[in-house]
């Protein structure tokens, strides 16, 4: 089955400890990406990849870092969380053309407290 | 960048009738209006999107229309049915930025029986 796997699916944790929630992909996508999900805020981009070892800041990228080390795997990486790091977040693949429609995980719910 | 707004925040409908999301946005160049329906405890998922050189496009019960001159775009959802409750993002990108979809904040629809 055609599909983003997010993990963990629920994560709690106190400021400061070094966390990772990791994303696959299964369909060979050359793009992906990270996205917060934040109440009234709809969606807001991290980063981006568009393939291995390429990737970018979205819109809000301050205090998360991501890797691109093989095609299917893209990681969020939390160096030193902080409160306003609580969010529901979703990992996302596509095709590398331009337009083709996202293809979402199931999101990671992370509270920092 | 570019700006999308959404309206309303929340919609409740009688089961049968129509609903209606309005999307506007701030980047002349956006050219591809993607909608996303997102159920309880998953990602959001494509259901219907439309490119500037198109001015509506139907999928069964789903429609999309879009202004380009008044830079606004619609969802419209006739004979609602319950299953039909969630939450719909609207989304636009620019050819020259297609690597960031930018999304609006969201509408939560209710489809009472």
């Amino acid at each position: 089955e055609a599909q983003v796997t997010q993990n963990p699916r629920y994560l709690i944790t106190v400021t400061g400890k070094k966390l990772t929630v990791t994303c696959s992909q299964n369909m060979n996508h050359e793009y992906m990406s990270w996205y917060r999900q934040d109440p009234g805020l709809g969606l807001r981009q991290i980063y981006y990849s568009m393939n291995v070892e390429v990737t970018d800041k979205g819109d809000v990228p301050e205090g998360y870092k991501v890797s691109r080390k093989e095609k299917r795997n893209f990681p969020l990486i939390l160096e030193s969380p902080s409160p306003n790091q609580t969010s529901l977040y979703f990992c996302a693949s596509r095709p590398g053309r331009h337009n083709s429609p996202l293809h979402f995980g199931n999101g990671t719910r992370l509270t920092v407290t | 960048g570019e700006n999308v707004e959404q309206h309303p925040s929340t919609l409740s409908v009688q089961e049968g009738d129509s609903a209606v999301i309005k999307c506007t946005y701030s980047d002349s160049a956006s050219n591809y209006f993607p909608w996303y329906k997102q159920e309880l405890g998953k990602g959001p998922q494509l259901i219907i999107d439309i490119r500037s050189n198109v001015g509506e496009k139907k999928d069964q019960r789903i429609a999309v229309t879009l202004n380009k001159t008044a830079k606004h775009f619609s969802l419209h959802i006739t004979e609602t049915q319950p299953e039909d409750s969630a939450v719909y993002f609207c989304a636009a990108t620019p050819s020259a930025a297609g690597n960031k979809l930018t999304f609006g904040g969201g509408t939560r629809v209710l489809v009472k029986p």
